[in-house]
């Protein structure tokens, strides 16, 4: 069963247009959800870490934030170089060391 | 740039063939681990390292097996490679900081097996 749940698997923006990607996990007893961003052709690049619902993140134009189900990473007005796939991770029950990894979204933002 | 080197980068082989990959650190990590990634799935944890010799199996670990004699060099060996490992396979690192999920991950290496 997955553990880690990203949707849309893909996102066409216009450059300026703002929105949001969202993970969804069904571990129990959550010990940490953890966003990454990976370039076409290259390994994923750690972006945040979120310990507990109501906790939020920024980065530049990204702001990521987590509830009790679910992890949003928020957009505002992004810019094409913001088009990257958007990966988030959870330990697993039982492990912290090692990360299970949703499939990603696709984001696309054309200018 | 955690000084992370995978080799070969690019291969192409004929199944039942053994193939070895290398990934290579030059910060000392502890913790090493082998991701495949496939259109549809994912990255997905084959083995992980956490110490010289110290290893343990990740979800998808059957055909694939490691070692790691050395810190800095952490291998995943396919005995008889098949159709169904042609993948990107990526090398990552952790340190102290690996509860936070800060990983840092090696440029992949893409492996087709004819």
């Amino acid at each position: 069963e997955d553990q880690v749940t990203q949707s849309p698997e893909a996102l066409r923006l216009q450059e300026g247009e703002s929105s949001s990607l969202n993970c969804s996990y069904t571990v129990s007893g959550l010990r940490g959800l953890f966003w990454y961003r990976q370039d076409p052709g290259k390994g994923p690049e750690f972006l945040f870490t979120l310990y507990s619902a109501g906790e939020e993140k920024e980065k530049e134009r990204l702001k990521a934030t987590l509830t009790k189900k679910e992890s949003f990473l928020h957009i505002t007005a992004p810019k094409p170089e913001d088009s990257a796939t958007y990966l988030c991770a959870v330990p697993p029950e039982g492990g912290s060391e090692k990360l299970v990894f949703g499939k990603g979204t696709k984001l696309t933002v054309n200018p | 740039d955690a000084g992370i080197t995978q080799s070969p980068r690019h291969k192409v082989t004929e199944t039942g063939t053994p193939v070895t990959l290398r990934c290579h650190q030059t910060e000392n990590h502890r913790y090493m681990y082998w991701y495949r990634q496939d259109p549809g799935h994912g990255l997905r944890l084959i083995h992980y390292s956490y110490g010289v010799k110290d290893t343990d199996k990740g979800e998808v670990s059957d055909g694939y097996s490691v070692s790691r004699s050395k810190t800095e060099d952490f291998l995943l060996t396919l005995e008889s490679a098949t159709s169904s490992q042609t993948s990107v396979y990526f090398c990552a690192v952790g340190g102290y900081r690996v509860n936070t999920g800060e990983l840092f991950f090696g440029e992949g290496s893409r492996l087709t097996v004819l």
